[in-house]
């Protein structure tokens, strides 16, 4: 009873690095998402994706890339990572997005050095 | 654009106290969908409730209540008798129908002492 796993919880990078943030569903979701947590802002969307090979923006996608080639899985890449990048990352899943719950991962803590 | 806003940024209080956390929220859509989430100090954030833009009933559950109102555009959440383990970020967010983006206010930090 997984439910939505991010890997890694905890990553320290340096400027300019690059890494992928990986998140998994194990229950059949088609629509999933990709939110950033900044101190006093809450949570912002990211990239978010409708099924099996879509991906679409969100309110903040510069500087990140998303692929969804396998439905249970939707991988956030940070290309050159940059101090600006430093958040906390949450994904989330749901079936279909007409009043189910949503729900999400632990979060993964990323600090940009 | 959707927009939601939660007035208070932090709120202290003592056990036993009730307190209420505000939360407005602007859209266009006919069709939408209401949340609140919980933070703990761990950093998850847990589901609380959902409620759809044609449902005005307010609901309770334990301690919780919410009131829904949709002439004002609010849903408040009111917690009756606080107690320590309610410290912890609460997050109201807005949904749209069509691809479930959620639109999260800044959240609101409550602390209760004992």
């Amino acid at each position: 009873n997984a439910g939505v796993t991010q890997t890694p919880k905890f990553r320290v990078l340096k400027t300019g690095q690059s890494m992928t943030l990986l998140c998994a569903q194990d229950m059949n979701h088609e629509y999933m998402y990709w939110y950033r947590q900044d101190p006093g802002m809450g949570l912002r969307l990211i990239h978010y994706s409708v099924g099996e090979g879509t991906t679409a923006k969100g309110e903040v996608p510069d500087g990140y890339n998303v692929s969804r080639l396998k439905k249970q899985n939707f991988l956030l890449g940070l290309e050159s990572a940059a101090p600006s990048q430093t958040s906390v990352y949450f994904c989330a899943s749901t079936v279909v997005p007409t009043g189910n719950t949503i729900y999400f991962g632990e979060g993964s803590w990323l600090t940009v050095v | 654009a959707q927009k939601v806003t939660q007035a208070q940024t932090e709120i202290s209080v003592v056990e036993k106290e009730d307190v209420t956390l505000d939360c407005v929220y602007e859209t266009r859509d006919t069709t939408y969908y209401l949340f609140w989430y919980k933070q703990p100090p761990s950093g998850e954030l847990v589901f609380l409730i959902r409620r759809n833009s044609f449902d005005e009933q307010n609901e309770i559950s334990g301690r919780y209540s919410w009131n829904f109102q949709k002439s004002t555009s609010s849903f408040n959440f009111t917690i009756t008798a606080s107690q320590v383990v309610d410290s912890a970020v609460y997050f109201c967010a807005l949904s749209e129908a069509s691809y479930g983006k959620l639109t999260f206010g800044q959240g609101t930090i409550l602390t209760v002492h004992p």
